[in-house]
């Protein structure tokens, strides 16, 4: 079965500071790959998704994230946090071709940042 | 996403108590699903249906039953809640693998 593995369950910067939160995922074939976020009290919303093509894909907010196969992952970056940014930040995984098997999710990264 | 909608948003009840939680959704996806999300633990799921012929089990789908009743609507039921399935429970549609969550009900089971 397909993991996903987030490195940092909390992070606290400072308002400015450059973001990357780490995503490496288990399984070998084609997948399909997102970030969502959850703001305090909110439901989850797509920031990017990655299904083919271009391994660097653009997101909402001025997030980005770059797909690397041979190291099975999916970092989530930002150049310039803003006090908005505090939430919560899940990387999931679907395999891709069809089917309604759901995604499986890492376990996310609460996101603190400092005025 | 107003397109999907959950009720009740909170619900607070008792061990041994039977209770459903109502998914509806507005896009005309075939797709649904139910996960629970739990602090630490990221969002699992429970079950999800193809179709309305169409149910599966999740990863965490003991203790928990589902009806598909039409497209538009997935109710997740807990025959009898025990305190553990306290969570937050999320209900999504899909469509070319994107997922659309609603805004989630709140379960505590004392």
């Amino acid at each position: 079965a397909q993991s996903v593995s987030q490195h940092n369950h909390h992070v606290i910067l400072s308002e400015a500071a450059s973001l990357e939160l780490g995503c490496n995922y288990s399984y070998g074939g084609t997948v399909n790959l997102f970030w969502y976020v959850q703001y305090p009290g909110q439901h989850l919303q797509l920031l990017l998704k990655y299904f083919s093509g271009d391994p660097l894909v653009k997101g909402i907010k001025g997030f980005e994230a770059e797909f690397i196969k041979s190291k099975f992952s999916f970092n989530l970056r930002k150049p310039s946090v803003q006090w908005s940014d505090t939430a919560e930040y899940f990387c999931a995984v679907k395999k891709s071709g069809g089917g309604a098997d759901g995604l499986t999710f890492g376990k996310g990264t609460h996101l603190i940042i400092q005025p | 996403d107003a397109d999907v909608t959950q009720t009740p948003r909170n619900r607070i009840t008792k061990t041994g108590k039977r209770i459903m939680l109502e998914c509806s959704q507005t896009k005309g996806h075939d797709r649904m699903y139910w996960y629970r999300q739990d602090p630490g633990l990221g969002l699992r799921l429970i079950y999800y249906s193809f179709d309305v012929k169409d149910i599966n089990k999740g990863e965490i789908s003991d203790g928990y039953s589902v009806s598909r009743q039409a497209q538009a609507k997935f109710s997740l039921s807990l025959e009898s809640a025990i305190p553990n399935q306290t969570a937050l429970y999320f209900c999504a549609t899909s469509l070319a693998n994107e997922q659309f969550f609603g805004p989630g009900t709140r379960l505590t089971v004392l």
